[in-house]
């Protein structure tokens, strides 16, 4: 199956610095990718849509000056976690599909991000 | 944003027994897909259900996509020790590059 890799697996920052997050579709192309977060013992909640050239579809609640989402090229989205603070602590995941007919969304290993 | 709700929340099964949880939706989805996650790791697909009414099996999972396109089930069959997690339901509109919305999970565990 398609692979999507996510970097780091964890990070711990200081309170009010910046985290970049990548997340890489490794043998394929991903015109779309998805960003969730997921609190202990949650779901998935989708934060973003990003989206190749163009920019990122937030969902409502999430503050886009804060998780800067890029999406460069068609293999690679990084969320950027602004001034992180404690709260942002979380597990955040990424998902991409291959389109053309590929309906289902690979996702990564997820990144333990934990603010300190 | 919006979820699906799942049931059971959580299941405490001994290895050997079948398993089966629901998911259900207020609004329809043309794809239901059902996810296992285990600790520290992203969601791996299970099942994926295209059409109402369609049953499909993947060895021992069994999901049905409900012909009102707004509920899914799951079943296990003779539960092993490596099926515990914990299990997501998600609902997708279109085909291709379109968001997933997820259930709340329903967590597995297997007693010894």
């Amino acid at each position: 199956g398609a692979v999507v890799s996510q970097h780091p697996s964890w990070v711990i920052c200081k309170s009010g610095t910046s985290v970049k997050i990548e997340c890489r579709s490794l043998d394929f192309q991903a015109t779309t990718m998805f960003w969730y977060r997921q609190f202990p013992k949650q779901s998935l909640m989708l934060m973003a849509t990003s989206n190749e050239g163009s920019k990122a579809t937030y969902e409502q609640g999430v503050e886009k000056d804060k998780f800067l989402i890029n999406h460069a090229s068609l293999t690679l989205s990084t969320l950027t976690v602004t001034s992180a603070h404690p709260e942002d602590s979380s597990f955040y995941i990424c998902s991409a599909s291959p389109g053309r007919g590929f309906t289902e969304a690979f996702f990564g290993q997820g990144t333990r991000l934990t603010v300190v | 944003g919006q979820q699906l709700n799942q049931s059971p929340q959580s299941m405490f099964i001994q290895e050997g027994e079948d398993v089966s949880m629901n998911c259900t939706s207020s609004s329809i989805f043309n794809t239901w897909l059902w996810y296992k996650q285990d600790p520290g790791e992203g969601p791996v697909l299970l099942i994926a259900l295209y059409k109402a009414g369609e049953l499909t099996s993947n060895g021992r999972l069994t999901a049905q996509f409900g012909i009102t396109r707004k509920d899914s089930f799951l079943n296990i069959s003779a539960s092993i020790p490596s099926d515990v997690g914990i299990y997501f339901c998600a609902g997708q509109y279109n085909f291709g590059n379109e968001k997933l919305t997820f259930g709340t999970g329903t967590r597995l565990t297997i007693i010894p």
